[in-house]
């Protein structure tokens, strides 16, 4: 199975500021994914990271507010640009292993915003 | 596009006791389906998934799930509960062949009485 780590594990922001959540995965995966967990809430999925390209978005979510780098095929990268209290929530890292199809998650960032 | 129901939001169980969580699904074929714990503070932990083949699909933790395709049904049970399994589970569907981007549903929140 695939370990996948995330970092920051939280972090308390201010309004108006930007912050990078890092996921880094022990094996190779063939696709990676990043999720939102709002408060109380289920997960909701942002996009999809696609190695050397640009992510591909979900309905309500855009690049200039939530820009995903790929640069391998093991680490990923989400900015939540220019934060706002709604941006308070758990963004989950997912992978799908290489050799079992099974969609592994990180234990989340947990973001509130100030 | 598929879309995830988990008709009860909360559920409290007396330990020992069998516990079933209901998920239904619409999708245009047979998706994969599969059942995620969170824990609180914690990332998502796969309990099992249905790909194809037996409907009765055994996980972790002595879970069990039922695909039912002419109830679009996803049923998780366990026959006797633990304190240990209070948590949150969501169902979640995916789409063959889409690298198991997941849609979830709105999640059950178990809670488990002495």
């Amino acid at each position: 199975s695939a370990v996948i780590s995330q970092k920051p594990s939280r972090d308390i922001c201010q309004r108006g500021t930007s912050l990078t959540i890092q996921c880094q995965v022990d094996s190779q995966v063939t696709m990676m994914f990043w999720y939102r967990q709002q408060p109380g809430q289920s997960l909701t999925l942002i996009a999809t990271a696609n190695q050397g390209s640009e992510a591909t978005y979900e309905s309500g979510f855009v690049i200039d507010k939530f820009p995903i780098s790929r640069p391998n095929l093991t680490f990923s990268t989400l900015t939540v640009s220019n934060m706002s209290p709604e941006d308070s929530s758990i963004y989950l890292c997912s992978g799908t292993g290489q050799n079992t199809g099974e969609l592994f998650f990180g234990e989340g960032s947990r973001l509130t915003v100030l | 596009a598929q879309s995830v129901t988990q008709p009860d939001i909360h559920i409290t169980v007396s330990e020992g006791a069998s516990l079933e969580l209901r998920c239904n699904y619409s999708y245009g074929a047979t998706p994969y389906l599969f059942w995620y714990v969170q824990s609180p503070g914690q990332g998502l932990q796969l309990l099992l998934k249905y790909f194809s083949g037996d409907t009765l699909v055994q996980g972790i933790k002595g879970f069990e799930a039922e695909f039912k395709r002419s109830q679009s049904s996803f049923n998780l049970r366990k026959p006797s509960v633990h304190w240990s399994d209070a948590a949150e589970y969501f169902c979640a569907v995916g789409v063959p062949n889409a690298g198991n981007m997941l849609t979830f549903g709105g999640g059950t929140r178990l809670m488990v009485k002495p």
